[in-house]
């Protein structure tokens, strides 16, 4: 099945710092969505973004549609320990009885106090 | 806010036993989905179910049923578990398709390992 390349795989930094990921697809989608799953927990969403070149915010959490629809960005500002876990990007077709999603690979987030 | 619960958190079975996975919503979702986590692989489709007695395969469906009596309840089922399908299991459910405003809510997870 199709899966979704998310960079990077994991990341250790130190508290206040900023975080970057992206995740990429060779198909387009109309819908990217942005997923963290806490330790021992199912993912969340945190944003959901619904036009190509959109940029969206959610507090700390920035996030962009990529203009090809193709890709997509995710940034934290100012990480806090509570920032830990794994973050999915996935993206969304519509069409069909369901809004069946293709998720990334994750990106493994470990936030040093 | 929506519940999806599965009922157990961690399971341990023995290769070729029969296992079920049970999961419950309580929002009235009409699409319910069964999702396999490995790291490195993400999160991907087992089956999902849009309707009561409806079911689709997903990604990887082989090895793997389900079951969905009642709209708000969906069952996973190993009918001879292998230890590759060690994994951790993820029930999610969201409104009928096609609508900007049904993202996925997940339980939180059930942690199988066959030995």
């Amino acid at each position: 099945g199709q899966q979704l390349n998310q960079s990077p795989q994991s990341m250790f930094i130190q508290e206040g710092e900023d975080v970057s990921m992206n995740c990429t697809s060779s198909s387009i989608f109309n819908t990217w969505l942005w997923y963290k799953q806490d330790p021992g927990e199912g993912p969340v969403l945190l944003i959901a973004l619904y036009k190509a070149g959109e940029l969206t915010s959610n507090g700390r959490l920035t996030a962009q549609f990529g203009i090809t629809r193709k890709d997509s960005f995710l940034n934290i500002s100012a990480s806090i320990p509570s920032d830990v876990g794994i973050y999915f990007c996935a993206g969304q077709l519509y069409g069909g009885a369901t809004n069946k999603l293709i998720f990334g690979t994750g990106t493994l987030l470990a936030v040093q106090p | 806010d929506v519940k999806v619960t599965q009922s157990s958190r961690y399971l341990v079975k023995r290769t070729g036993e029969k296992v079920f996975l049970e999961c419950v919503q309580d929002m009235d979702h009409e699409n319910m989905f069964w999702y396999r986590q490995d790291p490195g692989l993400g999160l991907r489709l087992i089956y999902f179910s849009y309707d009561v007695k409806m079911k689709e395969k997903g990604d990887i469906p082989e090895g793997y049923s389900v079951s969905r009596e009642k709209k708000e309840r969906f069952s996973l089922i190993l009918e001879s578990a292998s230890t590759n399908q060690t994994s951790m299991y993820l029930c999610a459910s969201s409104l009928a398709g096609g609508s900007y405003n049904s993202p996925l809510h997940f339980g939180n997870g059930t942690r199988l390992t066959v030995t």
